[in-house]
């Protein structure tokens, strides 16, 4: 069990770039979400795949924004035209589907947009 | 909509002290709730969850209630030390069809050798 991983674990870019962030789970973990974290708050639901199906996604979460799970393994999450205001950590976290399975997180990408 | 409410403030505690964190939800009735510790720069680490048929859960030093009447959980590290200084966050699945956990905005807890 090597626990979750994200990449890159920083990443600056321009306002108007596109960025893209990866997700690495526990192997055996069907269940991924992404969350969206600011400073001196709480992570932030975005979506939730169970395997390849995408079964939840947050209404905050505009149409820049789009997450894959093409194999029901590693997940992609996608930012178009990046604003000043998407300036957060991004969060994955995996878990497997037996009842009240806790979430277990990755580190993170910290995202700035200059 | 579905809220989860902390403590509002950072807790600042004297070692050996017993740190007593909230966590108050509205308009929902969770089958579970966890708590969950995070350290600055990292992810959450989880640390207990309790059940809406359990009253109290322990794990070492820490215990949790579930008041379900008053939406209420309480978290609870005794003997306190200087390496439980970190933020603590409240989660519950409020997804019906789908699974959708979501957190409240943590507390900050300092504890002072």
């Amino acid at each position: 069990d090597t626990g979750v991983s994200q990449n890159p674990r920083h990443k600056i870019t321009k306002r108007g770039q596109n960025v893209t962030f990866r997700c690495d789970p526990i192997s055996e973990h069907n269940r991924l979400y992404w969350y969206r974290q600011t400073l001196g708050q709480g992570p932030e639901f975005l979506t939730y795949f169970q395997n390849e199906a995408q079964l939840e996604k947050s209404r905050l979460l505009s149409d820049r924004f789009s997450a894959e799970r093409p194999k029901g393994s590693f997940s992609t999450l996608e930012i178009q035209r990046t604003e000043q205001g998407d300036s957060a950590m991004y969060l994955c976290a995996s878990s497997s589907d037996r009842q009240n399975s806790p979430l277990h997180f990755g580190n993170g990408t910290r995202l700035t947009v200059t | 909509s579905q809220k989860i409410e902390q403590n509002s403030e950072a807790l600042n505690i004297q070692e050996g002290k017993t740190a007593t964190l909230t966590c108050n939800y509205t308009n929902y009735s969770p089958a579970y709730l966890q708590w969950y510790r995070q350290d600055p720069g990292r992810g959450p680490v989880f640390l207990l969850l309790i059940r809406e048929n359990e009253k109290e859960k322990r794990k070492e030093r820490l215990k949790v209630t579930f008041d379900t009447t008053l939406k209420q959980s309480l978290f609870h590290i005794t003997a306190s030390q200087p390496a439980d200084s970190a933020t603590y966050l409240c989660a519950l699945d409020i997804g019906s069809s789908a699974s959708k956990i979501i957190f409240g905005s943590g507390t900050r807890l300092s504890i002072r050798p």
